[in-house]
């Protein structure tokens, strides 16, 4: 069964800090994105990758960086969390071209941040 | 820009009656588009999806109409279940050589014992 694993499923985190969102997908797809999903606004795509060392910007970058190091392992880094940016992140991946299989996507992680 | 948007953000269906949810497209050069299922807690999976070639597609269940004319799709859903409750995304490609999608804010769907 393929995968997309997200590391945490809850994250609490006080303003300032760091954090690390780590996605890992097993089915070698080159393409990876992160998401963040909010009532009443859907699904906002942040950062994707379509390679290793590759990022683009999505429609809501700001506060936020990735690293992609190793084409299985997407991270989302909040440089330093701030109380808006407590959220449900979702992570997907797929194959190059996209195709009507779509995305697959993670559990998702809800982060609180205090 | 393009969007891609349902109707209703909420809908309440008996159990075991047809549910009917809609959605909205800008994007006439999108090549196909897939209906998503997100139940509480969990990410979002693929049900169905459906090319632009095509009027209709059929599941387990569940039937997808896309009608280009007036770009809009619907996800039909027969004899409702309990287990059906949850978020359901329309999305489509936007162009480009990735295939990235465009997502719909989402219907919550509610199904009454």
């Amino acid at each position: 069964d393929v995968k997309v694993t997200q590391s945490s499923r809850y994250l609490v985190k006080r303003t300032g800090e760091k954090v690390f969102l780590e996605c890992v997908q097993d089915m070698d797809h080159e393409n990876m994105f992160w998401y963040r999903q909010d009532p009443g606004l859907g699904l906002r795509l942040i950062y994707f990758s379509y390679d290793v060392k590759m990022k683009e910007k999505g429609d809501i970058p700001e506060g936020y960086s990735v690293s992609r190091e190793k084409k299985e392992r997407f991270s989302l880094i909040l440089e330093s969390a701030s109380t808006n940016q407590t959220s449900m992140y979702l992570c997907a991946s797929s194959r190059p071209a996209g195709g009507s299989d779509g995305y697959t996507f993670g559990s998702g992680t809800r982060l609180t941040v205090v | 820009g393009e969007s891609v948007g349902l109707h209703l953000p909420t809908l309440s269906v008996q159990e075991g009656d047809n549910s009917i949810i809609n959605c909205a497209y800008s994007n006439s050069a999108s090549d196909y588009f897939i209906w998503y299922k997100q139940e509480s807690g969990k990410g979002p999976q693929f049900i169905i999806d459906i090319r632009s070639n095509m009027d209709k597609r059929q599941g387990q269940r569940v039937t997808v109409l896309l009608n280009k004319t007036v770009k809009h799709l619907s996800l039909q859903i027969a004899a409702t279940q309990p287990g059906d409750s949850a978020v359901y995304f329309c999305a489509g490609n936007y162009g480009g050589s990735q295939g990235n999608l465009i997502f719909g804010k989402g219907t919550k769907l509610s199904v009454k014992p």
